[in-house]
């Protein structure tokens, strides 16, 4: 057990429709970084926040926003959903940024009809 | 051509064999990531290392800066060791560049 967790661990939507995924820290963390594993494009790094900040940001998607929230916990918001957004995704969290090892979540899984 | 190539895609191997799973780049990066990823989905970083070498237990990761290689070797391979083996370079502070992953099965 990481100390990371996410929610939900599966979810199943239509397309156009709008998802919340949410991600819990370990304790300590102020770093989350968010991912997204598909078949056809493998890992992709998405956000970082650090300490309610956005601080790095990677091939996301402008339908797709985060954010970190005061008690660091943070959300991913996926919008105008496509069947190609169907993934897992990921979030890890670290002490402070990208020079310490990353502890990743369970993943949630979503599936878009 | 990927920015991150990673080699072999498979690999099976008997248990106590060594192991070793090739990463290269195409250009400069700040430092290389090793995760491993297991047969139910979840991700541990094995590694991060910019220059040189480290070791924890059966696991070892070099990196070559001017070869623009890195090799994550598993000496006396067990079947836990059986996952997907993923390397990622990181370009300047905002760019993480997955390889495409080593599937490895180890048998007893």
């Amino acid at each position: 057990d990481s100390g990371v967790t996410q929610t939900p661990k599966h979810l199943i939507t239509a397309t156009g429709q709008r998802v919340t995924l949410r991600c819990s820290p370990r304790s300590g963390d102020l770093s989350v970084y968010w991912y997204q594993q598909s078949l056809d494009q493998g890992l992709q790094f998405l956000i970082q926040y650090y300490n309610g900040e956005e601080r790095a940001k990677g091939n996301i998607l402008e339908r797709f926003s985060a954010q970190q929230f005061p008690d660091l916990h943070s959300e991913l918001n996926l919008s105008s959903l496509e069947l190609g957004d169907s993934a897992l995704y990921f979030c890890a969290s670290s002490v402070r940024d990208w020079g310490e090892t990353q502890y990743f979540g369970p993943g949630t899984r979503l599936l878009v009809l | 051509k990927n920015e991150v190539e990673q080699s072999p895609q498979n690999l099976t191997a008997q248990e106590g064999e060594f192991i070793t799973i090739n990463c290269s780049y195409s250009v400069g990066i700040s430092a290389l990531h090793w995760l491993q990823q297991h047969p139910g989905g979840g991700i541990v970083s094995l590694f991060m290392l910019s220059s040189g070498k480290k070791k924890h237990g059966r696991l070892i990761a070099t990196i070559n800066i001017q070869e623009k290689h890195s090799s994550l070797h598993i000496t006396a391979s067990h079947p836990r060791d059986s996952a997907v083996y993923i390397c990622a370079g990181r370009y300047n502070t905002d760019k993480l560049i997955f390889g495409t992953g080593t599937r490895l099965q180890v048998f007893p």
